[in-house]
């Protein structure tokens, strides 16, 4: 079972908020990414880090932030919310130089904006 | 841009009833991933697959690959109601800053006592 873990579960936030979506994992991946889904949709690719002090923005726009300064936590950050963001996100991980490289995803933070 | 596709959407199927669920993609890939939605929940791996020709099977799962026709599919055979999800196929594309997931628009199955 893999071990990536994120934190809050279920977020409702009014308009103009700052929120950090947390994200960490205990299997010393180097590899980690943020997709944003919404119901019944596909997942989106918003942002990816290949290790510590790298990030990367995905093929899906995003006016979020993300940073990677230990290995085991991405956090995800918004810095004022809006009814758009409303939205699942999803954090997974998987381990460089592995094949097949295998994402293990986490639980999910499902995002409601006012 | 890599783009993947998966038919059908939706899935309505009775207990006991076959079907193959198909991924296509439109650019050169050599590994696809299937993936398993429970409603709410986030996603399970099921299946890797590395190369033209691969086949993985698991319990009423099957999958293939076919890298020529950049094709998937995964084959349910007598269904049962605990495989009501959504499945997701992906493949990743290398890039410049390494390989990057496309998933699938998902396939929501639902199988009916």
């Amino acid at each position: 079972e893999a071990d990536i873990y994120q934190t809050p579960r279920y977020l409702v936030i009014g308009t103009g908020k700052k929120i950090t979506l947390e994200c960490s994992q205990t299997m010393g991946h180097d590899k980690m990414y943020w997709y944003q889904q919404d119901p019944g949709m596909e997942l989106h690719l918003i942002h990816y880090s290949y290790g510590v002090n790298s990030t990367e923005k995905g093929d899906l726009s995003s006016e979020s932030t993300v940073s990677r300064i230990r290995t085991e936590h991405f956090p995800l950050t918004l810095e004022s919310a809006r009814p758009s963001h409303t939205s699942q996100y999803l954090c997974a991980s998987s381990e460089e130089g592995v094949v097949p490289d295998t994402q293990y995803f986490g639980p999910g933070t499902r995002l409601t904006v006012l | 841009e890599l783009k993947v596709e998966q038919n059908p959407l939706f899935l309505s199927m009775q207990e006991g009833k076959n079907y193959t669920i198909y991924c296509n993609y439109s650019t050169t890939s050599d590994r696809l991933y299937w993936y398993r939605q429970d409603p709410g929940k986030s996603l399970e791996s099921l299946f890797v697959l590395l190369s033209n020709g691969a086949v993985k099977q698991e319990g009423r799962l099957m999958a293939s690959l076919d890298t020529k026709a950049r094709l998937s599919t995964l084959h349910i055979t007598a269904a049962v109601h605990d495989l009501s999800a959504t499945y997701f196929c992906a493949v990743d594309m290398k890039g410049v800053a390494g390989n990057q997931f496309y998933f699938g628009t998902g396939t929501s199955l639902t199988v009916i006592p």
